[in-house]
């Protein structure tokens, strides 16, 4: 069975501060890996979907990495904003076809300080 | 496009009353999954559909039924709720089962 550990569970950092988020995964046969931010009260917005045939995905100030080999995956965020003040989840997703399930981690809490 | 929507917001019930959780999406996605999400544990997924008529079980289906009778909507059904059943219950679509996942807002459901 899949488990996904995120590290750290809760960050506060001031406004302007380059981060990472990191995400342990332990079954590597994954198809792909979906990091989501959730806002207090809200849903999950999707952020990067990353193939794991891909090392590294970007979007704006955000960059996944992915290393399936070790299980692991990172999320870069550069010059962090209040606004992006949220909870990070990363979510692995089975390799089997016919049952390519997300799998989540608990997240990661972050506070952006102004 | 609206994207996933979710009815209702809140609920209460009581043990041992039924309800039906609404999910619509109009995105055509054929792969759509209804997830719970307790403090400490994560989403874990409850059922998931590949297409219409065609249903799956995920890692918590107990006390769980499901249809899909069209693309559209996947309807998630408690026929006898119990106070583990409280959540936050969010509903997703995909084109196919390996895309990118898209979330609805979520119903908090409370049962005492």
């Amino acid at each position: 069975k899949q488990e996904v550990t995120q590290i750290p569970a809760a960050l506060s950092v001031p406004e302007g501060e380059n981060l990472v988020l990191n995400c342990s995964f332990t079954d590597s046969a994954i198809y792909n890996l979906q990091w989501f931010r959730q806002d207090p009260g809200k849903g999950l917005t999707s952020l990067l979907l990353i193939q794991s045939s891909q090392r590294e995905q970007t979007s704006g100030r955000l960059n996944a990495s992915l290393d399936k080999s070790s299980g692991r995956s990172t999320l870069y965020i550069a010059a962090s904003q209040p606004g992006d003040s949220a909870t990070y989840l990363c979510a692995p997703r089975r390799a089997t076809a016919g049952r390519r399930a997300l799998t989540f981690g608990s997240g990661t809490r972050l506070q952006v300080q102004p | 496009n609206a994207g996933v929507t979710q009815t209702p917001k809140f609920q209460v019930l009581k043990t041992g009353q039924s309800m039906t959780l609404q999910c619509a999406q109009d995105m055509n996605h054929e792969y759509m999954s209804w997830y719970r999400q307790d403090p400490g544990m994560g989403l874990r997924l409850i059922h998931y559909s590949v297409g219409a008529g065609i249903t799956d079980q995920g890692e918590v289906p107990n006390g769980y039924n499901v249809s899909r009778s069209t693309t559209e909507d996947f309807p998630l059904r408690l026929l006898s709720a119990a106070p583990s059943q409280t959540s936050v219950y969010f509903c997703a679509s995909s084109y196919g089962e390996g895309n990118e996942q898209f979330f609805g807002p979520g119903t908090r459901l409370t049962v005492l």
